[in-house]
């Protein structure tokens, strides 16, 4: 079946520095989305990419999807205290909607 | 104000007790779903239903039950609870299909079988 994985698992990182995260997956994918995850808290859309090749930008962070469709990326510049938490992607195939496991992210002051 | 509500948000149970989650959505949307969260496993989808009277399997259906009677509501049933279903469990919501919607999540439901 469609697996999504994503690495790395955690990622520890001084504030101020960039960092990015990798989403990737067994099949190609109709469209990936990533949400987030604050720490207690429930995950929350951060945006979706249909289009292969795709580039979208939101303030400090930088989304990609694969000329394959089948991995991603999310680049954040200049990482804050705000950033903290946990960042899903999650790639669909056909009707299933599977998402990978997670980047965690902590932030040294 | 637009949301997915849950409830409880947190239960300890025994095993084989019956219990329900149950989740609302008052947008009006048309896909419900619920997820388990474990840890290094991300999001594994349990249910989901595409519409009243609609609903499927997820990757991980086993133990669970569903039931959509009504468009606002999509409560979780666990017939028999058992250890391995302690976790934490969100119920998820969009428009359509997760095709081409964003999904709107709950506050989640802590649950722990003992």
């Amino acid at each position: 079946g469609q697996q999504v994985m994503q690495i790395p698992q955690y990622q520890h990182v001084q504030e101020g520095e960039d960092f990015t995260t990798y989403c990737n997956s067994s099949t190609t994918l109709s469209n990936i989305q990533w949400y987030k995850q604050r720490p207690g808290g429930h995950p929350v859309f951060l945006i979706q990419l249909v289009k292969s090749g795709e580039v979208k930008k939101q303030k400090r962070l930088t989304f990609q999807f694969g000329e394959a469709k089948k991995n991603s990326s999310l680049h954040i510049t200049a990482t804050q205290t705000t950033d903290v938490g946990t960042y899903f992607c999650a790639g669909r195939n056909d009707y299933k909607l599977s998402f990978g496991a997670g980047t965690t992210v902590t932030v040294r002051a | 104000e637009a949301q997915v509500t849950q409830n409880p948000r947190y239960l300890i149970t025994v095993t084989g007790k019956k219990l329900t989650v149950t989740c609302s959505q008052n947008m009006n949307h048309e896909y419900m779903s619920w997820y388990r969260q474990d840890p290094g496993l991300g999001l594994r989808q349990i249910y989901y239903s595409m519409n009243v009277e609609v609903t499927d399997k997820g990757d991980v259906p086993e133990g669970y039950k569903v039931s959509r009677k009504e468009k606002r509501n999509f409560p979780l049933i666990l017939e028999s609870p058992s250890p391995n279903q302690t976790s934490l469990y969100f119920c998820a919501s969009s428009l359509r299909g997760v095709s081409y919607n964003e999904q709107f999540f709950g506050p989640g439901t802590r649950l722990t079988v003992l």
